[in-house]
């Protein structure tokens, strides 16, 4: 079974960077079986994909965020991270790491999720 | 890329059928079969009831079945049940190569 755990700080400052890191269990993060994704849930509201990373280090982002957004791979440590760059308070949400099966829409496996605040 | 729509909510009465729509557009629903439709309770991570529009992973129940036409995908939740009043969310594969999200519906059980 695949497990994933996020970690992080739960407070930003504005304009600064948001830095998460999911670690994976069960799975190995270099296998060509996942797209590790991240996905966020602003509060009270639905879900927003933010973007993957394939076991090659090939990504994809949302367009309304490419431009602040990187998604890393850290085999070494069965890790991906992602950088939020630039932080509006329109960025605290809940940031949930996810496992998704390559090819599908199979969103199988996910973290718990992190409350992440940008605020002063 | 703009958000799928669904209903903000839809309630029904224990063991009445549901049915949860997303629309999208042919460049998302319409033209992939990577459709997948998620179940949320409060405080909880979203977990898979769907996914490539039609395919339940194991362990989820039979209750829960999703089906396509044109730009709209659809899950039906059969025989409600008081545990089923929950968030859904659905996602869509699109052809930027991205995934999108639809606006969630609550489901209500009377």
């Amino acid at each position: 079974q695949v497990q994933l755990q996020e970690s992080g700080p739960g407070l930003v400052n504005p304009s600064q960077t948001l830095s998460l890191t999911c670690t994976v269990s069960g799975a190995s993060i270099s296998s060509g079986d996942y797209h590790w994704s991240w996905i966020r849930q602003h509060p009270g509201k639905g879900l927003e994909w933010i973007g993957y990373i394939s076991n090659i280090g090939g990504t994809s982002y949302n367009p309304s965020l490419r431009s602040r957004v990187t998604i890393s791979l850290d085999t070494s440590n069965s890790q991906f991270s992602l950088r939020l760059r630039s932080v509006t308070d329109a960025d605290t949400a809940v940031y949930y790491c996810v496992g998704v099966n390559s090819g599908t829409s199979k969103y199988g496996d996910w973290g718990q999720g992190t409350l992440v605040t940008v605020s002063a | 890329q703009s958000a799928l729509t669904q209903p903000a909510s839809v309630s029904g009465s224990p063991g009445q059928s549901i049915t949860v729509s997303c629309t999208g557009t042919s460049s998302d629903v319409g033209n992939y079969n990577h459709v997948a439709w998620f179940q949320q309770h409060p405080g909880t991570a979203p977990r898979l009831l769907i996914y490539d529009v039609s395919d339940r992973p194991s362990g989820v129940s039979s209750r829960f079945s999703g089906s396509k036409s044109g730009n709209t995908a659809s899950l039906t939740i059969s025989g409600l049940q008081a545990d089923d009043e929950a968030d859904y969310h659905c996602t869509s594969y699109t052809t930027s190569g991205t995934y999108v999200f639809g606006t969630g519906t609550k489901v209500t059980v009377l």
